[in-house]
């Protein structure tokens, strides 16, 4: 969806080094999220942020950290890259419909490889 | 807690044959239903969603899904397969209970159809 961006889209890196990963957003949306998705292990949240100062861990949140800049803007950063970390990484946005359905919007992904 | 199975790792099918890929779903309270797909190289973009009403949804590319309470389940299907279809799908579930609205997926299904 051209309305949810991430950059950069692929990143080679070594381990122990500090990485971030940014998304924006022109959907105006309040909510946005980070995923990242493995084979064979589908979507796991890292973190979301409801509004710029509420931000909550998800599933899998360990060494990792995100940074809510401004309502369009939702970093993920790793501190200090490890192997295991090697993913595919979504960012996605939500807003409240107000039926509820919270249906989600996904930026392209990053593809991340650490060595 | 909220869950999403998807049974089978992968569906080939024919094109021009029907295809259904399965899709069970836990919850504590009622469930919004989403059914995304996955082109190689590409975000996740949104196909149906079911929230409340006729339990057949009607979504994009020819896809539905039908809501089933009593077997909790959310099945996507398609009378006629295309190559095109070839893709990874991905089931996930809200409890529109939650006040938190994150959604819950499950592993993905890959989804070959052969001309």
């Amino acid at each position: 969806d051209a309305d949810v961006t991430q950059t950069p889209r692929n990143r080679i890196t070594k381990t122990g080094k500090r990485i971030m990963l940014e998304c924006s957003q022109t959907k105006g949306h309040d909510r946005m999220y980070w995923y990242r998705q493995d084979p064979g292990l589908g979507l796991q949240l890292i973190y979301y942020s409801f509004d710029v100062k509420d931000i909550n861990k998800g599933e899998i949140s360990d060494g990792y950290s995100v940074s809510r800049q401004a309502q369009a803007k939702f970093s993920l950063s790793l501190e200090s890259a490890i192997p295991n970390q090697t993913a595919l990484y979504f960012c996605a946005t939500s807003d409240p419909d107000p039926r509820g359905s919270n249906e989600q919007f996904f930026g392209p992904g990053t593809r991340l490889t650490v060595l | 807690a909220q869950s999403v199975a998807q049974p089978e790792d992968q569906v080939n099918v024919a094109e021009g044959n029907p295809l259904t890929v399965k899709c069970t779903y836990s919850v504590s309270g009622n469930p919004y239903l989403f059914w995304y797909v996955q082109y190689p190289n590409r975000g996740l973009q949104f196909l149906l969603k079911y929230i409340t009403g006729d339990n057949l949804v009607k979504g994009s590319y020819g896809f539905e899904a039908e809501f089933n309470k009593s077997q909790t389940s959310f099945h996507l299907k398609k009378p006629s397969a295309l190559v095109s279809d070839s893709a990874l799908y991905f089931c996930a579930v809200r409890d529109r209970g939650s006040t938190l609205g994150r959604l819950y997926f499950g592993r993905g299904t890959q989804l070959t159809v052969w001309p």
